[in-house]
């Protein structure tokens, strides 16, 4: 793989129910992103890792668990999914080491709960 | 964190020049200029940024103003791929994670 990967591509989920976003980079980036994009809305910030071990809350956290065990993956836990939830989710990394803020995004996922 | 205005839609024809405005007004002096786009359905890419300096890459220039309240994107040959939102971002030098607003919808016109 080269780059960011995300699955499942799409998921339509009944509320309630328990689910977990995957993403996996291979580029050694430090830090690690989860947006979503509401449609006809801009990206808004859900959780972040600066490196492997850590994380912290973006704009809008209620809801979504994450965990950082390691540098290349960076799951997106929904622990009882919600209509408002519903939303296309994508998950970036960037290489603060650099110097640069120049983040690389997955294809995203296209989740509907139900 | 500024926060940057940018008008909503912008159309260019195919082969022209794409300028694409930004006002950051309130940005301060340790505070970046980035630039993504998002060709629909897919994730943002990034495209370029900058301090104060004119920039350039293979993808665009960066025209920052010399008070930097404003910067222009230039797409020097817009093609139909170019069709996409634009987004200006204002991120200072320490911080990590990007603030994504509404950005300007560019339709390159064939």
């Amino acid at each position: 793989i080269a780059g960011i990967t995300q699955a499942p591509t799409s998921q339509i989920l009944a509320a309630g129910r328990r689910m977990t976003l995957r993403c996996t980079q291979d580029m050694r980036h430090n830090a690690m992103y989860w947006y979503r994009q509401d449609l006809g809305l801009g990206l808004r910030l859900i959780h972040y890792s600066n490196t492997a071990g850590t994380t912290g809350k973006g704009e809008v956290p209620d809801g979504y668990s994450v965990s950082r065990a390691n540098t290349d993956d960076f799951p997106l836990t929904l622990a009882s999914a919600v209509p408002s939830q519903t939303s296309v989710y994508f998950c970036a990394s960037s290489d603060w080491d650099r110097g640069l803020n120049e983040q690389f995004f997955g294809p995203g996922t296209r989740l509907t709960v139900l | 964190d500024a926060k940057t205005t940018q008008p909503p839609s912008m159309d260019c024809a195919e082969g022209r020049a794409a300028n694409l405005p930004c006002n950051h007004s309130t940005i301060s002096g340790n505070e970046y200029v980035y630039w993504y786009r998002q060709i629909h359905s897919q994730g943002p890419q990034y495209i370029i940024h900058g301090l104060k300096n004119n920039e350039t890459n293979e993808m665009a220039s960066l025209i920052i103003t010399e008070d930097r309240k404003s910067s222009t994107l230039i797409l020097p040959h817009a093609t139909l791929r170019d069709t996409a939102v634009y987004y200006c971002i204002v991120i200072s030098g320490s911080a990590r994670q990007l603030t994504f607003g509404s950005g300007t919808q560019l339709t390159v016109l064939p």
